[in-house]
C-alpha cells in the first residue's frame, strides 16, 4: 500500500518570499504521479501541480515547481513571490498510472501568506 | 467547461437519520469518485466508479454506505443511519477514462448531532 506523509502541519510566510513545502511517499510501484492540491476555506482542491514518475525533469507551474527526487521518494512544492491568495491547505497525493487510480493524500500542511 | 458539481452545499441532521449526496461530474468523464475528509485529514477514497460499475468500493462501510451511478453519469451517495463519526466534507472528484488527473467538486459539509 502506498502512503504519503507531510511533516509540516502549519508553514509561514510573508507576501513575496518563497515557501517550500515538504513531501514524502511511500510505494514499490514504478510508474505513478504525484500532485499537489489547494484547497482553501471554501473547501474547493485544486490541481496546483503535477509530476509524472518516469520524467526527471521537474514540473513548474508559473509561481509554483517541484523538486521531485524519486530515489529518495520525496516531492516538495517551492511557491516563489508568495501572494495573499496562496494562503490554504496543501496537500500532496500519490495515483498509480494504472488508469483506475485513486489518489492516496497526505495530512496537509497549512500555508499562512501574511503581509 | 462546467466543473463537479455537488449539492447540498451543507446538511445538519441527528445520529440515526438518512441523508444523500449528489455529484454531477465533468461532462464525458468516464471515472468518478466519492472521498470522505475528516476535518484535520487529507481525503480518504471511499468508492470509485467507471462508467456505472464500481472499480473499488474496499473503504466503503458498506453496513451504512450505499452509492449508485445509474447512465454512467451523476452519482447519488447515501448514509443510514448516520453515526456522529460520519461528521466530515465529502468530496467528489471525476477523471477522464485514462486520465491521471482528478477534478473535484466543492464537497458538501455534513454535521451529524
Amino acid at each position: 500500500a502506498q502512503t504519503v506523509t507531510q511533516s509540516q502541519p502549519e508553514m509561514s510566510v510573508q507576501e513575496a518570499e518563497t515557501v517550500t513545502l515538504s513531501c514524502t511517499y511511500d510505494t514499490s510501484e514504478s510508474n505513478y504521479y504525484l500532485f499537489w492540491y489547494k484547497q482553501p476555506p471554501s473547501r474547493q482542491m485544486i490541481l496546483v501541480i503535477r509530476q509524472e514518475a518516469y520524467k526527471q525533469q521537474n514540473a513548474t507551474e508559473n509561481r509554483f515547481s517541484v523538486n521531485f527526487q524519486k530515489a529518495a521518494k520525496s516531492f516538495s512544492l517551492k511557491i516563489s513571490d508568495s501572494q495573499l491568495g496562496d494562503t490554504a491547505m496543501y496537500f500532496c497525493a500519490f495515483g498509480l498510472n494504472t488508469g483506475f487510480q485513486k489518489l492516496v493524500f497526505g495530512t496537509g500542511t497549512r500555508l499562512l501568506v501574511s503581509p | 467547461e462546467a466543473g463537479v458539481a455537488q449539492s447540498p452545499r451543507y446538511k445538519i441532521i441527528e445520529k440515526r437519520q438518512s441523508v444523500a449526496f449528489w455529484c454531477n461530474p465533468i461532462s464525458g468523464h468516464a471515472t468518478l469518485y466519492w472521498y470522505q475528509q475528516i476535518l484535520g485529514q487529507g481525503p480518504k477514497l471511499l468508492i470509485q466508479f467507471q462508467n456505472n460499475g464500481v472499480v473499488d468500493d474496499s473503504q466503503l462501510p458498506k453496513d451504512r454506505f450505499s452509492a449508485e451511478r445509474l447512465k454512467g453519469v451523476d452519482s447519488t451517495l447515501k448514509i443510514q443511519p448516520a453515526k456522529l463519526e460520519d461528521s466530515a466534507v465529502y468530496l467528489c472528484a471525476s477523471s477522464a477514462q485514462g486520465g491521471e488527473t482528478q477534478y473535484f467538486g466543492p464537497g458538501t459539509r455534513l454535521l451529524v448531532l
